[in-house]
């Protein structure tokens, strides 16, 4: 069946330490997005790529990388400049059309320890 | 910018009644489209109903529909015949129908709904 994986589902990082998240999907959908829940909040943009080895920053892009070198995966990589890292991170596909619904993973709890 | 706003942090509904969550948005732009998204605490996200800005015609799907008034920039949500497994965070979400804006949802800040047996 086609989805959008996310992993690891709960990750632990030090002070100081780069991580990064992955989100693969085979739906063939050719934007994905990364967003950021936190309580209160809601779900804010981090970043966003509508075709392979383009991407564009979100709302809240400080701190964060990504990449886009294949049309399945879009990588999240939190750096050590993201001051506060603890969260909830979602990734989600669309297909190119602007009539394409999302389909989102189910999520990396992120916490720094 | 556009915005979305929720003002409902919570709302409860006693089983098998009707609730409304209430959502405005605030945009510039005349083509667009609206969602409801659920998230139960497994956190996987799931559409609820989608409304279309040039559609008249509120959005209907079984047990949930919607008031959309685009003048008034509102979009509110009706669930009837409350269910257990309708507790959940519900969230309010603005996408622009305009391809350079990179189809990114902007989302409001969630209403958690609990219901009572």
């Amino acid at each position: 069946d086609g989805g959008i994986t996310q992993s690891p589902k709960y990750l632990f990082r030090k002070e100081g330490q780069n991580v990064t998240l992955s989100c693969e999907q085979n739906l063939n959908h050719d934007a994905m997005y990364w967003y950021r829940q936190d309580p209160g909040q809601g779900l804010r943009l981090i970043y966003y790529s509508q075709i392979v080895n383009d991407f564009q920053k979100g709302d809240i892009a400080e701190g964060y990388s990504v990449s886009r070198e294949k049309k399945e995966s879009f990588p999240l990589t939190v750096t050590s400049a993201q001051k506060n890292p603890t969260a909830f991170y979602l990734c989600a596909s669309r297909r190119g059309s602007t009539a394409g619904g999302y389909t989102f993973g189910s999520g990396t709890r992120l916490t720094v320890v | 910018a556009q915005t979305v706003t929720q003002s409902q942090p919570e709302m409860s509904v006693q089983e098998a009644e009707t609730v409304t969550l209430s959502c405005t948005y605030d945009t510039s732009e005349s083509d667009y489209y609206l969602f409801w998204y659920k998230q139960p605490p497994s956190r996987q996200m799931i559409l609820v109903i989608r409304q279309e800005a040039y559609k008249q015609q509120n959005a209907t799907e079984n047990r949930f529909s919607v008031n959309f008034q685009k003048a008034a920039k509102s979009f509110s949500l009706k669930i009837s015949d409350s269910q257990l497994g309708d507790a959940a965070m519900y969230f309010c979400a603005y996408r622009s129908a305009i391809y350079n804006q990179g189809g990114k949802l902007i989302f409001g800040q969630g209403t958690e709904l609990s219901v009572k047996p």
